[in-house]
């Protein structure tokens, strides 16, 4: 067991290009979430996974953010014309059910 | 739908002090509740949790938590603290029932003075 990985750990973007983040959760664990967070404040939910099943988006997940964990297992997220208000953390868990979230190290995007 | 509450936004305290870190919810049914530890630019560490039983659960780090189902709250302790310690704090509701989503508190920042 290696935890939850994230790649890149750093990303940084020019205003308009589109960026991909990928996950890779712990490998029995059939729920996945992605989550961001900004200076200061705790990380918001994005959307969430079980299984190969996206079951809920938040309202912070505008048309221009996708994600796609294609066979249950890693997932990836795509920003498409980024803006600067996207620069954040983003950050992935997983988890077995209904039990605790283990959290990835985090992916930093900054859109300059 | 659940939410979290976490008060103090800084908490300042001295080598060897004791820590109590505060955390209220919001949630219809039996939470499941969690704190995590942010180190600057890492991803958040499971510290302890709570789900059912004996509501003084014991975490990594000697730190322990008590659920109170009648103040709805779940405040972090640790009986003498380390410098080692400063670092983000966040409370959590997580998954039971109908919601799925682990809830955060916007975090509580503990300074650790020596």
């Amino acid at each position: 067991d290696t935890g939850v990985s994230q790649d890149p750990r750093h990303k940084i973007t020019k205003r308009g290009q589109n960026v991909t983040f990928r996950c890779d959760p712990i490998s029995e664990h059939n729920r996945l979430y992605w989550y961001r967070q900004t200076l200061g404040q705790g990380p918001e939910f994005l959307t969430y996974f079980q299984n190969e099943a996206q079951l809920e988006k938040s309202r912070l997940l505008s048309d221009r953010f996708s994600a796609e964990r294609p066979k249950g297992s890693f997932s990836t997220l795509e920003i498409q014309r980024t803006e600067q208000g996207d620069s954040a953390m983003y950050l992935c868990a997983s988890s077995l059910g209904q039990k605790e979230a283990f959290f990835g190290q985090g992916t930093r995007l900054t859109v300059v | 739908a659940q939410s979290v509450t976490q008060p103090d936004i800084h908490i300042t305290v001295s080598e060897g002090a004791s820590l109590e870190l505060r955390c209220n919810y919001s949630y219809g049914a039996t939470p499941y509740l969690f704190w995590y530890v942010q180190s600057p630019g890492q991803g958040l560490q499971l510290l302890l949790k709570y789900f059912s039983g004996d509501t003084l659960v014991q975490g990594i780090k000697g730190f322990e938590a008590e659920f109170k189902r009648s103040q709805s709250s779940f405040n972090l302790r640790k009986p003498s603290v380390h410098w080692s310690d400063a670092a983000e704090y966040f409370c959590a509701v997580g998954p039971s029932g109908g919601s799925y989503i682990p809830t955060f508190g916007r975090g509580t920042s503990l300074i650790v003075h020596p």
